[in-house]
């Protein structure tokens, strides 16, 4: 069965740092793209960043700079290093697998992020 | 980046009754167009992926359609469990999303 479970959020203060964790089962992460896609309270959803297969790595412009999407194979898990953290960076943040449509098939339940003095 | 729009904000609707929502591309996406459905606390789950494939274990009511820069998700006949939060993505260049359509009970 295939499954992700996140973990790491938590409440940090601006300027912060804060490493996400996705736990993947039932596939392996390294054959796979792998996003965060992130969703501040009442809103909707925002894609944050991605690493492909191959290992190449993209992200959105709100967080170019501050934040490192990263995978330990040997793991079989997936990171998101999340530095000078704002308050808009409050958010849920959920671990998806790219399926072969390059849509989002599975997801995680998502950690929460609040930044917050 | 391209922005999708969906309308309308909120549907009310009857068990039972067919629901349409819509999803507008700002620039063409080809098929390259999902449909996700939310509910509160949850993640989003994958309903529909270019455009009109059902993903894997997604109940016949729900059907899209579309091309190009106009796309439709169709539930035949509402069920309880139907009443959540509707978002298209488009994958077409990178990722972005709608802002959602609430199916709520009329």
């Amino acid at each position: 069965e295939v499954q992700v479970v996140e973990s790491g959020g938590g409440l940090i203060q601006p300027g912060g740092s804060l490493r996400l964790s996705c736990a993947a089962s039932g596939f392996t992460v390294s054959t796979n793209h792998m996003s965060w896609v992130r969703q501040a309270p009442g809103k909707g959803l925002e894609w944050v960043s991605v690493i492909y297969s191959a290992g190449s790595t993209f992200y959105a412009d709100s967080v170019k700079g501050r934040f490192t999407i990263s995978r330990d194979n040997s793991k079989n898990t997936l990171y998101l290093q999340m530095n000078s953290l704002r308050a808009e960076d409050t958010a849920v943040y959920f671990c998806a697998r790219g399926g072969e449509s390059h849509s989002f098939d599975y997801w995680g339940q998502g950690t929460l992020v609040t930044v917050s003095s | 980046e391209i922005v999708m729009t969906q309308s309308p904000a909120t549907l009310s609707v009857s068990p039972g009754e067919r629901a349409t929502l819509s999803c507008r591309a700002s620039q063409r996406v080809g098929s390259n167009l999902a449909w996700y459905q939310q509910k509160p606390g949850q993640a989003p789950r994958l309903l529909i992926y270019g455009a009109s494939t059902r993903a894997t274990g997604i109940p016949a009511r729900f059907s899209g359609s579309g091309s190009g820069t106009e796309f439709t998700l169709t539930i035949s006949s509402l069920q309880s469990e139907d009443f959540a939060v509707y978002y298209c993505q488009q994958y077409n260049n990178w990722w972005t999303f709608g802002q959602g359509t609430k199916v709520e009970i009329k």
